[in-house]
């Protein structure tokens, strides 16, 4: 059974860029949640994939973007970076519809804005 | 609003003693309450969880005590080790809503 898988691990971006980032999901799992966790903090949601629809958002700007594919992998997009979206970016998967369900995370990509 | 207060900060436990850290809700809603450990570079990794028809769940070290009228849970963790080091973040959610976190308790064990 594989975890879920993030890339890149580190990114540095400059500020006004567009950046993307990329979630595999765990095998079984069709639904994948965005985080973003600010250092010192802890993680805060973005929006949720489920089937390919986003089904729930956090308060995040719209520029602030995200696919999901229909193998259940995950793209995180972010227009018109600026310095404050300087975080750790969490992806987790999960299986909506089953009971007892657990979301597990992969290890983030570190987003550095400049 | 911050939907789930956790306490403390940060925690220095000595070796072999017993961790504790205690989290809060606002949200009567919420009916699954995980406990997350994560050590640095790497993504929250689920500890423990509970829902509220239970009042204290227990995996090895680990336990859950639950407080549904106080609206509080925690996390004790008895004979701590080193290997324990780590952030540790409680969160609640329900139906299938996404998770609220906590802020997050450093925890140190020292030798």
């Amino acid at each position: 059974e594989t975890g879920v898988t993030q890339s890149p691990t580190h990114l540095i971006k400059t500020r006004g860029q567009q950046v993307t980032l990329r979630c595999s999901s765990q095998s079984g799992h069709n639904t994948v949640s965005w985080y973003q966790q600010a250092l010192g903090q802890g993680p805060q949601f973005i929006f949720q994939y489920y089937r390919e629809e986003e089904n729930g958002r956090g308060n995040f700007p719209p520029r602030f973007s995200g696919l999901q594919f229909p193998n259940y992998s995950s793209e995180l997009n972010v227009n018109a970076l600026e310095l404050d979206d300087s975080a750790l970016y969490l992806c987790a998967s999960t299986s909506l519809g089953k009971a007892n369900y657990g979301y597990t995370f992969g290890s983030g990509t570190r987003l550095t804005v400049v | 609003q911050q939907q789930v207060k956790q306490s403390p900060q940060s925690l220095i436990v000595q070796k072999g003693g017993i961790s504790i850290i205690n989290c809060a809700y606002e949200n009567t809603a919420f009916d699954y309450f995980p406990w997350y450990q994560q050590f640095p570079g790497k993504g929250p990794a689920l500890l423990i969880a509970i829902r509220p028809d239970v009042s204290e769940k227990k995996e090895g070290r680990f336990t859950i005590s639950f407080n549904k009228s106080a609206k509080q849970f925690s996390l004790h963790i008895m004979d701590s080790q080193p290997g324990d080091s780590a952030t540790y973040f409680c969160a609640a959610s329900w139906g299938e809503t996404p998770l609220v976190f906590g802020k997050g308790t450093r925890l140190s064990v020292i030798a």
